[in-house]
């Protein structure tokens, strides 16, 4: 069956610009992350969804971050006002519930100039 | 504050030797996840281990899980060069969504 899949795969913005990051995950997987991946670095949390309830969103750097969910469907990853240090592989991961392991998309690789 | 440490950080081994990755944690833990990422690539789930004692054997891989010591070890026999990857393990702490991760260990397995 089809993975976790992410878009765009590479980004590269201006400093100052917005961008979104798409994250499509496994059918019925009703729990959804957000990781940042610095190079050379381990994952850093961002945010969680699980189903309807309310996200955590307690690993969320700033609050230029945001992300949405609409049931257990797509999510989205929106950065405003982007900064260099925000260049990083951006993971999106979809498990079936909290507990289970996490299913990892291939990343979007984000470059700020 | 949940904190996870692997080592070590980088490993260079030769094929057909064995050696083990270390992964201490600091809080009570739901469960124990190992991964596997290749250069470039996202990452794969090797193992889930979820309670005491806990051992996982897949391939030349073998995990296992002390959670009285708060330990977990990755043990690779007979390393082959396929093997060369950074290998992480992750945590979830008890009653709580922030998975954390160790900061890899970059393994090189020369032949």
């Amino acid at each position: 069956g089809a993975g976790v899949s992410q878009s765009p795969s590479n980004k590269v913005t201006e400093k100052g610009k917005d961008v979104e990051l798409r994250c499509d995950p496994i059918s019925g997987h009703t729990a959804l992350y957000w990781y940042r991946q610095r190079l050379g670095q381990g994952l850093e949390f961002l945010i969680y969804f699980q189903g309807n309830s309310a996200p955590d969103k307690s690993g969320l750097p700033s609050d230029r971050f945001s992300a949405e969910r609409t049931g257990e469907s797509v999510s989205t990853l929106t950065i405003q006002r982007t900064q260099q240090e925000d260049s990083a592989v951006y993971l999106c991961a979809s498990s079936k519930d909290r507990l289970y392991e996490q299913y990892f998309g291939p990343g979007t690789r984000l470059t700020v100039t | 504050e949940l904190k996870v440490e692997q080592n070590p950080l980088f490993l260079s081994m030769q094929e057909g030797k064995n050696y083990t990755i270390y992964c201490n944690y600091s809080t009570t833990s739901d469960r124990l996840y190992w991964y596997r990422q290749d250069p470039g690539k996202s990452l794969e789930s090797l193992f889930v281990l979820l309670s005491n004692g806990a051992v996982k054997q897949e391939g030349r891989l073998m995990a296992s899980l002390d959670t009285k010591a708060r330990l977990s070890t990755l043990h690779i026999t007979a390393a082959v060069h396929d093997l060369s990857a950074t290998y992480f393990c992750a945590v979830t702490p008890y009653n709580n969504n922030d998975m954390r991760f160790g900061a890899g260990t970059r393994l090189t397995v020369k032949p």
